[in-house]
């Protein structure tokens, strides 16, 4: 069941460059996208999210935009930092009131390079 | 800031045997989920809780499995006849139902390993 797909295992990124990771979905239900980082041994820490009625959200160096047509939606970190470097995954739900599961992508490896 | 906490870090179990794993929300929140997330493999969802009863359960959450809030603050889920493939770790997840745009917020994990 590859409802959200990662298709980019891992991705390597000079400091002060953007970073950009990217997912794709099938399910024309979802209503409400999400980015979580994960670092090791601790649970994914939640980055950014958007609700399909938009087309782009950002918060600070974290941008998020959705093309709903295309089925995709991407990551942007500009400037990337050394801390940045964590397992990111993209999630989708059908509600954006919390209270229905999230479908996970694969993840994404993001190692910064000083 | 709230966090979601998780007890224990680490469970090692013999197959067969019964385990539970613990999880205190953050306060104000509703909605209580359990993930597992096998190694080298995604995230997935088992079962969402709300006003003390299941919401919604994935097939993986199967006869073996029950969730609990017995008070106010923890949120289990148990385990009753573990199995190798039940080897994985265990997220627990949480959020708030009051407006819109509310992400789950989770724990760190319990990494369950049946012998």
């Amino acid at each position: 069941d590859q409802q959200v797909k990662q298709n980019s295992p891992s991705l390597s990124v000079q400091e002060g460059r953007i970073s950009i990771l990217n997912c794709d979905y099938t399910n024309s239900m979802f209503d409400y996208f999400l980015w979580y980082k994960k670092y090791p041994a601790e649970g994914p820490t939640f980055l950014i999210s958007i609700s399909s009625i938009k087309d782009k959200n950002e918060d600070g160096r974290f941008t998020v935009f959705l093309n709903k047509s295309a089925k995709h939606l991407s990551l942007h970190i500009v400037p990337s930092q050394p801390g940045d470097s964590a397992v990111y995954f993209c999630a989708a739900s059908g509600s954006n009131f919390g209270n229905e599961k999230l479908t996970f992508g694969t993840g994404t490896r993001l190692t910064i390079i000083p | 800031e709230p966090e979601v906490t998780q007890t224990p870090s680490h469970q090692v179990t013999q197959m067969g045997q019964e385990v539970i794993l613990r999880c205190v929300p953050i306060s104000n929140h509703l909605y209580f989920y359990w993930y597992r997330q096998i190694l080298g493999q995604k995230v997935e969802f088992l079962v969402s809780f709300y006003n003390n009863e299941i919401s919604e359960k994935s097939e993986i959450f199967d006869d073996q499995f029950s969730v609990e809030r017995p008070d106010g603050s923890n949120f289990t889920l148990k385990i009753r006849s573990t199995k190798l493939e039940d080897s994985a770790m265990y997220f627990c997840a949480s959020s708030s139902h009051t407006i819109s745009n509310q992400p789950q917020h989770f724990g760190d994990g319990t990494r369950l390993s049946i012998l």
